[in-house]
């Protein structure tokens, strides 16, 4: 079964500071990969996917994720954080007929 | 227009008292789910529901029975509440079968507090 890491309970970065989220996953096959973000009182939004092809991909909100095969890695990074990305982060990992399986979150804080 | 909308927002209840959570989606989706989500933040799946039809239910006490009486609608209703069982709840639903590959869309999420 699929299992899913993220190393960091809870990171501070400064405003317009760049960022990045680790995340590390277990799986036999090419997964599917997923980072949610969940804002204070409000459900899970999907901020982008990876399922083939480019190991780079784009999400929405600036943020981007890359795919490293050979670390086993799906870290989200964003090049200049704002207030508003303050939240809980979460990957999460699929494959074929099982559920989808989320690590345990990373909760962003922003400073001025 | 909500996509994944569930009722009530908050339930604050009593030990041993029944209640339900609703969950609608107006996404068109083939499969629902329940997910509980722990004071640590910790999301587990509970059922998943493929037009009407059961097709995940994971390690979950039979006091919770989901009942899911068209492909929109995915209710949980709780029997004998207990204090663990305070928590988020989530509702998400879709495209593909088992949310594995197709990406969740969440409700806001129902806070069950059991006093």
């Amino acid at each position: 079964a699929q299992s899913v890491t993220q190393p960091d309970i809870h990171i501070t970065v400064s405003e317009g500071a760049s960022l990045e989220l680790r995340c590390n996953y277990s799986y036999g096959a090419t997964p599917y990969l997923f980072w949610y973000v969940q804002s204070p009182g409000q459900g899970l939004q999907l901020l982008l996917k990876y399922f083939s092809g480019d190991t780079l991909v784009q999400g929405i909100k600036g943020f981007e994720a890359e795919f490293k095969r050979s670390q086993s890695s799906f870290n989200l990074r964003k090049p200049s954080v704002h207030w508003s990305d303050a939240a809980e982060y979460f990957c999460a990992v699929g494959a074929g007929n099982t559920p989808l399986v989320f690590g345990k979150g990373t909760r962003l804080s922003v400073i001025a | 227009d909500t996509a994944v909308s569930q009722t009530p927002k908050y339930l604050v209840t009593q030990m041993g008292n029944d209640k339900s959570i609703k969950c609608e989606q107006n996404l068109g989706h083939d499969t629902m789910y329940w997910y509980k989500q722990d004071s640590k933040k910790f999301l587990k799946i509970m059922f998943s529901y493929n037009n009407k039809e059961l097709i995940i239910n994971e390690t979950v006490p039979n006091r919770f029975s989901p009942k899911s009486p068209d492909k929109a609608h995915l209710n949980l209703h709780i029997n004998s509440l207990e204090l663990g069982d305070s928590a988020v709840y989530f509702c998400a639903s879709s495209q593909g079968r088992t949310g594995g590959v197709s990406p969740l869309h969440f409700g806001n999420g129902t806070r069950l507090t059991v006093t």
